[in-house]
This record gives C-alpha cells, sequence and structure tokens, in this order.
C-alpha cells in the first residue's frame, strides 16, 4: 500500500543536540509536502512545506527539509534543538493523483533540558 | 482571524448509536477536511467538502458522512458506532480546493464508543 513512513517514533536529545528526522513517501508523480508539528496540548500546525522550487525548504523557528525526489524522501533538519522543540511532528503528503493529505505515523520528539 | 473550531471536544456514545461532530473553518475557508487519529492507524484522511460538495474521500465505510453549509460549517456524522470508532476527530481548513494547500487544524473532537 502506498505511504508516508518516519522512523524513530521516539526521539530524545538534549538541548542543543542536532535534531534529523526522516520522511520517506511511496507514491509516484507530483506530490506537495509538508511537516506538521503538534506541541503539548496545542493544535496540529504547519512547521514548513514543499510545492516546487528549491528543494531546500526552511520553516518556522530554524527547522528546514530537503526534498529528495530520487530517494522519495522529506527530511526536517534542526541544527540546534531547544526545550521549547518537544513535540510530535508529522510528515505529510499529497499525490496530485488522488489529492488525499497522507500522514506518517509521527516522531514524539523529547528535548532534554 | 479566529481558528479553526470544533464541537464538541469530548463526547462519549454507546456502541450502536450515532454522532455528529460540527467544524466551523476559518472565516473566507471554503475548504474542510476531516481527519481520523488513532494510536494504530495513525492520522487518516475521511473527507473534503468544498462548496457543499463532496470532492474527496477517503478509505472509511459507509456509515461516515458528512456535509458542508452555505457558510462553509461543516458536520461529521457517523451512525452505528463501533468501538473501533473511538478516535479523535479533526478538521481542518484550506482556502482552496484540491487539498494540495496548508490546512489549518482544529483541536479536535474525541469521540469514546463504550
Amino acid at each position: 500500500a502506498q505511504s508516508v513512513s518516519q522512523h524513530n517514533h521516539h526521539v530524545i536529545l538534549s538541548e542543543a543536540a542536532s535534531l534529523e528526522l526522516g520522511c520517506n513517501y511511496s507514491y509516484g508523480g507530483t506530490v506537495n509536502l509538508f511537516w506538521y508539528v503538534q506541541y503539548p496540548g496545542q493544535h496540529l500546525q504547519l512547521l514548513l512545506k514543499y510545492f516546487s522550487g528549491d528543494p531546500l525548504v526552511k520553516g518556522i523557528k530554524g527547522f528546514e527539509a530537503e526534498f529528495i525526489k530520487s530517494k522519495f524522501s522529506f527530511n526536517l533538519r534542526k541544527p540546534s534543538v531547544q526545550w521549547s522543540d518537544t513535540a510530535e511532528y508529522f510528515c505529510a503528503v499529497i499525490p496530485w493523483r488522488n489529492n488525499r493529505l497522507a500522514f506518517g505515523k509521527g516522531n514524539q520528539v523529547v528535548v532534554i533540558p | 482571524k479566529a481558528g479553526v473550531t470544533q464541537t464538541p471536544r469530548y463526547l462519549i456514545k454507546t456502541r450502536g448509536q450515532q454522532v455528529t461532530l460540527s467544524c466551523s473553518p476559518i472565516s473566507g475557508h471554503r475548504s474542510v477536511s476531516w481527519y481520523q487519529q488513532t494510536p494504530g492507524q495513525g492520522l487518516q484522511f475521511l473527507f473534503e467538502y468544498f462548496s457543499e460538495t463532496q470532492r474527496n474521500k477517503g478509505n472509511f465505510p459507509g456509515r461516515f458522512s458528512g456535509r458542508q453549509f452555505s457558510n462553509s460549517r461543516s458536520e461529521m456524522n457517523v451512525s452505528t458506532l463501533e468501538l473501533g470508532d473511538s478516535a479523535l476527530y479533526l478538521c481542518a481548513s484550506s482556502p482552496t480546493a484540491g487539498g494540495r494547500d496548508t490546512q489549518y487544524f482544529g483541536p479536535g473532537t474525541r469521540l469514546t464508543v463504550l
């Protein structure tokens, strides 16, 4: 089945460490790509998105993601995390051929002060 | 602008009952999508409405239905509830149809089926 994969569901880091979360998808054709974040007690909100153009996109709070079409990947990075980055991070993909937003299972990230 | 609102926030029902959930999109947004979130399956797309028409539907049984009103508010209905319908139901709105644009999520309705 076509899907969005996120590995390492639980990630524990110390402040100032670097973070990289992987996202792979199996849809062919054109896709729009998103990372959403859910901070404790808050709604899902957009972190960043890729529609076209420069495959390296920058989002809020110092996050960036790189789209590698040949690898069907859209990995999220942040060079130096803060305690306030503790949250659940979801990768999401909309394949243009069915326009249904598909989510990965999420990464629970805990940053220790 | 006010965000997406969903009512009620919590709901407890028993098997066989039906339930209606409500979603008010961000002002000016005409697209409303619904998602089911469970620990096992994660977030799954239910359907999208735009201009009172269902534009897209996910792989859920016919017990799950929805509608959209002329003011873009949307309701989702689940009939003949099953234990497996216990989940967080999220609504999201978007300014454009087709689901390709950024979606703005509400807080969700937590449904528990006993």
